[in-house]
């Protein structure tokens, strides 16, 4: 069955520093992956996704992930965070039994000033 | 313009009501969801219509009925409302049926049963 799980339901990080949101999945096909943000209050926006192809997916807002087929992973990374990273991330798996993407139970980032 | 509009925004009402919600879409996409946001933020599908036919409908109860007049509408009434279908409930849309493409959102309904 097809599954997304994220570490850590929340991560807090100093300003300026590096953020490392982590996410596996499991799937028995060639998996398709997104990393959305929900600010509070508001709806979920797309940050990136991997298709297919190049594995370090660069998304917006700095944000970049990398697709890591042999551990299954898809991790999401900024170098320096900002106070206006404060969100709820969540990391999603296409290809639902109906087709649908299936949402990790997200992970909450904290930004320290 | 806005891609995926609700409304509406906050819906605040007492056990027992009927209560809609609805969606639109003008992005031309030919699929539709509704999702449920619970307290913990865990996302649960609810329903997707693929140009007006439902193709997907989780276990809910059958006080939910969701309603696709035409492929960028798709609206959801909830019938005989309890403490428990408090949540936020996202409606967003697709290019695909599969998800392949990702999904764009509405800003979400606030439901609040009291």
């Amino acid at each position: 069955a097809q599954s997304v799980t994220q570490l850590g339901s929340h991560v807090s990080v100093s300003e300026g520093a590096l953020v490392l949101l982590r996410c596996n999945y499991s799937s028995s096909v060639p998996p398709y992956l997104f990393w959305y943000v929900q600010y509070p209050n508001q709806g979920l926006q797309l940050l990136l996704k991997y298709t297919t192809g190049a594995t370090l997916v660069k998304g917006i807002n700095g944000f970049e992930a990398e697709f890591k087929k042999s551990e299954t992973s898809f991790h999401l990374t900024k170098p320096s965070a900002h106070m206006s990273d404060a969100a709820e991330y969540f990391c999603a798996l296409a290809g639902g039994s109906q087709g649908n993407l299936i949402f990790g139970k997200g992970t909450k980032l904290s930004v320290k000033p | 313009d806005t891609a995926v509009s609700q409304t509406p925004k906050y819906l605040v009402t007492q056990m027992g009501n009927d209560k809609s919600i609805k969606c639109e879409q003008n992005l031309g996409h030919d699929t539709m969801y509704w999702y449920k946001q619970d307290s913990k933020k865990f996302l649960k599908i609810m329903f997707s219509y693929n140009n007006k036919e439902l193709i997907i409908n989780e276990t809910v109860p059958n006080r939910f009925s969701p309603k696709s007049p035409d492929k960028a509408h798709l609206n959801l009434h909830i019938n005989s409302l309890e403490l428990g279908d408090s949540a936020v409930y996202f409606c967003a849309s697709s290019q695909s049926t599969t998800g392949f493409v990702g999904y764009t959102f509405g800003s979400g309904t606030r439901l609040t049963v009291v």
